[in-house]
Protein backbone atom coordinates (compact mmCIF):
# COMPACT_ATOMS: atom_id res chain seq x y z
CA UNK A 1 0.00 0.00 0.00
CA UNK A 2 1.01 3.81 -0.41
CA UNK A 3 3.39 5.11 2.02
CA UNK A 4 2.63 8.61 3.68
CA UNK A 5 4.55 10.52 5.56
CA UNK A 6 3.71 13.74 7.22
CA UNK A 7 5.68 17.02 8.52
CA UNK A 8 6.38 18.48 11.17
CA UNK A 9 5.10 15.85 13.29
CA UNK A 10 4.24 18.74 15.97
CA UNK A 11 3.24 22.17 15.64
CA UNK A 12 3.12 25.34 17.42
CA UNK A 13 1.93 28.63 16.57
CA UNK A 14 1.36 31.75 17.99
CA UNK A 15 -2.05 33.40 16.70
CA UNK A 16 -2.10 35.12 13.93
CA UNK A 17 1.26 33.18 12.08
CA UNK A 18 0.65 31.61 9.26
CA UNK A 19 2.42 27.67 8.31
CA UNK A 20 2.32 24.94 5.71
CA UNK A 21 2.09 21.00 6.57
CA UNK A 22 3.65 18.53 4.27
CA UNK A 23 2.63 15.14 3.20
CA UNK A 24 4.87 13.08 1.12
CA UNK A 25 3.12 10.19 -0.72
CA UNK A 26 4.96 6.53 -2.10
CA UNK A 27 3.32 6.27 -4.82
CA UNK A 28 0.74 7.63 -7.71
CA UNK A 29 -2.59 8.98 -6.49
CA UNK A 30 -5.89 9.39 -7.53
CA UNK A 31 -7.90 10.64 -4.49
CA UNK A 32 -6.02 12.81 -1.47
CA UNK A 33 -8.01 14.09 1.35
CA UNK A 34 -7.11 16.43 4.35
CA UNK A 35 -9.02 15.95 7.61
CA UNK A 36 -8.87 18.09 10.99
CA UNK A 37 -9.11 16.06 13.80
CA UNK A 38 -10.91 18.55 16.64
CA UNK A 39 -10.15 18.48 20.09
CA UNK A 40 -13.48 16.04 21.05
CA UNK A 41 -12.15 14.04 18.53
CA UNK A 42 -14.66 14.58 15.44
CA UNK A 43 -12.45 14.26 12.02
CA UNK A 44 -13.79 17.07 9.57
CA UNK A 45 -12.42 16.79 5.71
CA UNK A 46 -10.87 19.65 4.60
CA UNK A 47 -10.12 19.25 1.07
CA UNK A 48 -10.68 16.31 -1.79
CA UNK A 49 -7.68 17.51 -3.31
CA UNK A 50 -5.81 15.10 -6.05
CA UNK A 51 -4.02 17.57 -7.75
CA UNK A 52 -4.32 21.38 -7.92
CA UNK A 53 -4.56 23.99 -5.30
CA UNK A 54 -8.43 24.96 -3.95
CA UNK A 55 -8.97 27.77 -1.30
CA UNK A 56 -11.73 27.73 1.65
CA UNK A 57 -11.10 30.91 4.22
CA UNK A 58 -7.52 30.71 5.83
CA UNK A 59 -6.95 26.96 4.44
CA UNK A 60 -5.57 26.22 1.54
CA UNK A 61 -4.00 22.83 -0.39
CA UNK A 62 -1.67 22.10 -3.07
CA UNK A 63 -1.24 18.90 -4.39
CA UNK A 64 1.46 17.72 -6.90
CA UNK A 65 0.99 14.31 -7.80
CA UNK A 66 3.33 14.00 -9.96
CA UNK A 67 5.92 14.72 -7.26
CA UNK A 68 3.89 13.01 -4.55
CA UNK A 69 2.90 15.29 -2.07
CA UNK A 70 0.89 17.73 -0.88
CA UNK A 71 1.22 21.03 1.36
CA UNK A 72 -1.50 22.50 3.38
CA UNK A 73 -1.41 26.01 4.27
CA UNK A 74 -3.18 27.53 7.35
CA UNK A 75 -3.06 31.29 7.25
CA UNK A 76 -3.66 33.64 10.00
CA UNK A 77 -3.88 30.86 12.53
CA UNK A 78 -6.88 30.96 15.28
CA UNK A 79 -6.92 29.08 18.42
CA UNK A 80 -9.52 26.78 17.10
CA UNK A 81 -7.43 25.59 14.29
CA UNK A 82 -5.99 23.01 17.07
CA UNK A 83 -5.63 19.53 16.89
CA UNK A 84 -4.54 17.27 14.12
CA UNK A 85 -4.43 17.24 10.93
CA UNK A 86 -4.21 14.58 8.43
CA UNK A 87 -3.19 14.05 5.21
CA UNK A 88 -5.20 10.90 3.46
CA UNK A 89 -4.34 9.42 -0.35
CA UNK A 90 -5.76 6.70 -2.36
CA UNK A 91 -4.56 5.05 -5.54
CA UNK A 92 -7.03 3.45 -7.71
CA UNK A 93 -9.52 1.49 -5.70
CA UNK A 94 -7.74 1.04 -2.77
CA UNK A 95 -8.32 1.48 0.74
CA UNK A 96 -7.36 5.17 2.09
CA UNK A 97 -4.56 4.87 3.88
CA UNK A 98 -3.87 8.04 7.20
CA UNK A 99 -0.61 9.70 7.54
CA UNK A 100 0.81 9.89 11.24
CA UNK A 101 -0.97 13.27 11.20
CA UNK A 102 0.73 16.91 12.17
CA UNK A 103 -0.71 17.91 15.95
CA UNK A 104 -1.05 21.97 16.02
CA UNK A 105 -1.06 24.04 18.65
CA UNK A 106 -2.17 27.37 18.73
CA UNK A 107 -1.50 30.04 21.37
CA UNK A 108 -2.87 32.83 22.11
CA UNK B 1 -29.30 9.32 7.04
CA UNK B 2 -27.84 12.51 7.54
CA UNK B 3 -24.23 11.16 7.85
CA UNK B 4 -22.39 8.41 9.27
CA UNK B 5 -23.86 6.92 12.95
CA UNK B 6 -22.20 4.42 14.97
CA UNK B 7 -23.57 2.36 18.37
CA UNK B 8 -22.92 2.70 20.86
CA UNK B 9 -20.78 6.09 21.33
CA UNK B 10 -19.21 4.61 24.38
CA UNK B 11 -18.72 0.67 25.66
CA UNK B 12 -17.13 -0.66 28.77
CA UNK B 13 -16.38 -4.97 28.72
CA UNK B 14 -14.86 -7.13 30.46
CA UNK B 15 -11.32 -8.42 29.43
CA UNK B 16 -12.68 -11.74 27.50
CA UNK B 17 -15.47 -10.72 26.89
CA UNK B 18 -17.27 -10.15 23.16
CA UNK B 19 -18.18 -6.52 22.05
CA UNK B 20 -20.01 -5.82 18.71
CA UNK B 21 -19.48 -2.00 16.96
CA UNK B 22 -22.09 -0.80 14.77
CA UNK B 23 -21.78 1.41 11.79
CA UNK B 24 -24.50 2.77 9.35
CA UNK B 25 -23.26 4.72 6.37
CA UNK B 26 -24.58 7.43 4.84
CA UNK B 27 -27.69 5.99 2.38
CA UNK B 28 -26.13 5.14 -1.36
CA UNK B 29 -22.17 5.18 -0.16
CA UNK B 30 -20.57 1.88 -2.03
CA UNK B 31 -17.47 2.13 0.15
CA UNK B 32 -17.16 1.25 3.68
CA UNK B 33 -13.90 1.55 6.18
CA UNK B 34 -13.14 0.93 10.36
CA UNK B 35 -10.47 2.52 11.47
CA UNK B 36 -9.10 2.34 15.14
CA UNK B 37 -7.30 5.18 16.93
CA UNK B 38 -5.66 4.73 19.90
CA UNK B 39 -5.07 7.37 22.45
CA UNK B 40 -2.71 10.12 21.10
CA UNK B 41 -1.68 8.06 18.03
CA UNK B 42 -3.09 8.11 14.12
CA UNK B 43 -5.64 6.13 12.28
CA UNK B 44 -5.22 2.15 11.92
CA UNK B 45 -6.61 0.79 9.07
CA UNK B 46 -8.99 -2.06 9.55
CA UNK B 47 -11.26 -3.27 6.97
CA UNK B 48 -12.38 -2.02 3.85
CA UNK B 49 -15.84 -2.78 1.97
CA UNK B 50 -16.31 -2.00 -1.58
CA UNK B 51 -20.31 -2.76 -2.80
CA UNK B 52 -19.71 -6.58 -4.17
CA UNK B 53 -16.08 -6.78 -3.71
CA UNK B 54 -14.08 -9.01 -1.66
CA UNK B 55 -13.52 -6.80 1.87
CA UNK B 56 -9.59 -5.65 2.09
CA UNK B 57 -9.04 -7.56 5.94
CA UNK B 58 -5.29 -6.87 5.45
CA UNK B 59 -5.78 -4.58 8.54
CA UNK B 60 -6.93 -6.87 11.00
CA UNK B 61 -5.05 -6.91 14.10
CA UNK B 62 -5.53 -10.54 14.93
CA UNK B 63 -8.38 -13.71 14.48
CA UNK B 64 -10.30 -12.42 17.00
CA UNK B 65 -11.19 -9.50 15.08
CA UNK B 66 -13.77 -9.65 12.11
CA UNK B 67 -16.43 -7.32 10.07
CA UNK B 68 -19.53 -8.29 8.52
CA UNK B 69 -21.40 -5.66 5.49
CA UNK B 70 -25.13 -6.41 4.96
CA UNK B 71 -24.88 -5.02 0.71
CA UNK B 72 -24.10 -1.69 0.86
CA UNK B 73 -26.02 -0.57 4.36
CA UNK B 74 -25.07 -1.35 7.86
CA UNK B 75 -21.53 -2.98 9.01
CA UNK B 76 -20.69 -4.85 12.38
CA UNK B 77 -17.50 -4.95 13.73
CA UNK B 78 -17.04 -8.03 15.99
CA UNK B 79 -13.87 -8.52 18.94
CA UNK B 80 -13.84 -11.95 20.07
CA UNK B 81 -12.13 -12.56 23.80
CA UNK B 82 -11.53 -8.86 23.91
CA UNK B 83 -7.96 -7.74 25.81
CA UNK B 84 -6.83 -4.30 27.03
CA UNK B 85 -5.10 -3.33 24.03
CA UNK B 86 -8.33 -3.32 22.41
CA UNK B 87 -8.88 -0.38 23.88
CA UNK B 88 -9.25 2.50 21.52
CA UNK B 89 -11.92 4.42 19.03
CA UNK B 90 -13.39 2.76 16.57
CA UNK B 91 -14.04 4.93 13.72
CA UNK B 92 -16.15 3.98 11.02
CA UNK B 93 -16.70 6.28 7.40
CA UNK B 94 -18.01 5.86 4.24
CA UNK B 95 -17.66 7.56 0.65
CA UNK B 96 -18.94 6.90 -3.03
CA UNK B 97 -15.54 6.36 -4.69
CA UNK B 98 -17.52 5.83 -8.38
CA UNK B 99 -18.42 9.04 -8.38
CA UNK B 100 -15.46 11.28 -9.04
CA UNK B 101 -17.20 14.44 -7.83
CA UNK B 102 -18.42 12.58 -4.31
CA UNK B 103 -15.41 10.59 -3.01
CA UNK B 104 -14.92 12.54 0.07
CA UNK B 105 -14.92 10.19 2.72
CA UNK B 106 -17.26 11.40 6.20
CA UNK B 107 -16.80 9.70 9.58
CA UNK B 108 -19.17 9.18 12.10
CA UNK B 109 -18.14 10.01 15.87
CA UNK B 110 -16.55 6.79 16.89
CA UNK B 111 -17.17 4.03 19.80
CA UNK B 112 -15.20 4.53 22.43
CA UNK B 113 -14.00 1.20 23.82
CA UNK B 114 -12.73 0.17 27.03
CA UNK B 115 -11.80 -3.04 28.26
CA UNK B 116 -11.17 -4.02 31.88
Amino acid sequence: GIQVEQSPPDLILQEGANSTLRCNFSDSVNNLQWFHQNPWGQLINLFYIPSGTKQNGRLSATTVATERYSLLYISSSQTTDSGVYFCAPRGGYQKVTFGTGTKLQVIP
Amino acid sequence: GAGVSQSPSNKVTEKGKDVELRCDPISGHTALYWYRQRLGQGLEFLIYFQGNSAPDKSGLPSDRFSAERTGESVSTLTIQRTQQEDSAVYLCASSSPQEPTNEKLFFGSGTQLSVL
